[in-house]
């Protein structure tokens, strides 16, 4: 069965920390993307990375960062977190053609107080 | 700008009905789109998709429509059952994307 494995479910930080969020798929998958889904808004995209130590902006990528150092491994940084950050974050894998679509963690729910 | 839009953030229908959730997309270069459903605290699922090159397809229950004159593609639900309650999202992709664009999703609450 495919799986995209995200760290943590919940996650509860402080404005300023350094909040890291992990994402392991095990699907051989070329991109990893990360999303944040909130309410009205619908999914955002943050990041995406279409091969290892590859990275590209998506609509919202300001106070954020990535790192792709393995295939299987997509990190997300929040190298200041701030409350406008609460959210839940989604990442996803695909192959390279989005053939099959994308798929996705179970999410991770970050507060920032 | 939105892409891809949802109108309508939520939809109630009784069980055993049709429900008939809708899409609008601005961008005539998307060839390919999928709905996805979401249950609360999980990650989206893959449900059903189609190709610019199609008008519909059906699987189970489940049967999407594409109207590329008008960028519009609806999602049919028949019967409606209480599992299907969740949020629904469309997504496209255009031709020399890398990504997919999400609508902002509809909320489907099906009534025993």
């Amino acid at each position: 069965d495919v799986k995209v494995t995200q760290s943590s479910r919940y996650l509860v930080k402080r404005t300023g920390e350094k909040v890291f969020l992990e994402c392991v798929q095990d699907m051989d998958h070329e991109n990893m993307f990360w999303y944040r889904q909130d309410p009205g808004l619908g999914l955002r995209l943050i990041y995406f990375s279409y091969d290892v130590k590859m990275k590209e902006k998506g609509d919202i990528p300001e106070g954020y960062s990535v790192s792709r150092e393995k295939k299987e491994r997509f990190s997300l940084i929040l190298e200041s977190a701030s409350t406008n950050q609460t959210s839940m974050y989604l990442c996803a894998s695909s192959t390279t053609s989005l053939a099959g679509g994308l798929f996705f963690g179970a999410g991770t729910r970050l507060s920032v107080l | 700008d939105q892409q891809v839009k949802q109108n309508s953030p939520s939809l109630s229908v009784q069980e055993g009905r049709i429900s008939i959730l809708n899409c609008d997309y601005t961008n005539s270069m998307f060839d390919y789109f999928l709905w996805y459903k979401k249950y609360p605290a999980e990650g989206p699922t893959f449900l059903i998709s189609i190709s610019s090159i199609k008008d519909k397809n059906e699987d189970g229950r489940f049967t999407v429509f594409l109207n590329k004159s008008a960028k519009h593609l609806s999602l049919h639900i028949v019967p409606s059952q209480p599992g299907d309650s969740a949020v629904y999202f469309c997504a496209a992709r255009g031709v020399y994307g890398q990504n997919f664009v999400f609508g902002p999703g509809t909320r489907l609450s099906v009534l025993p």
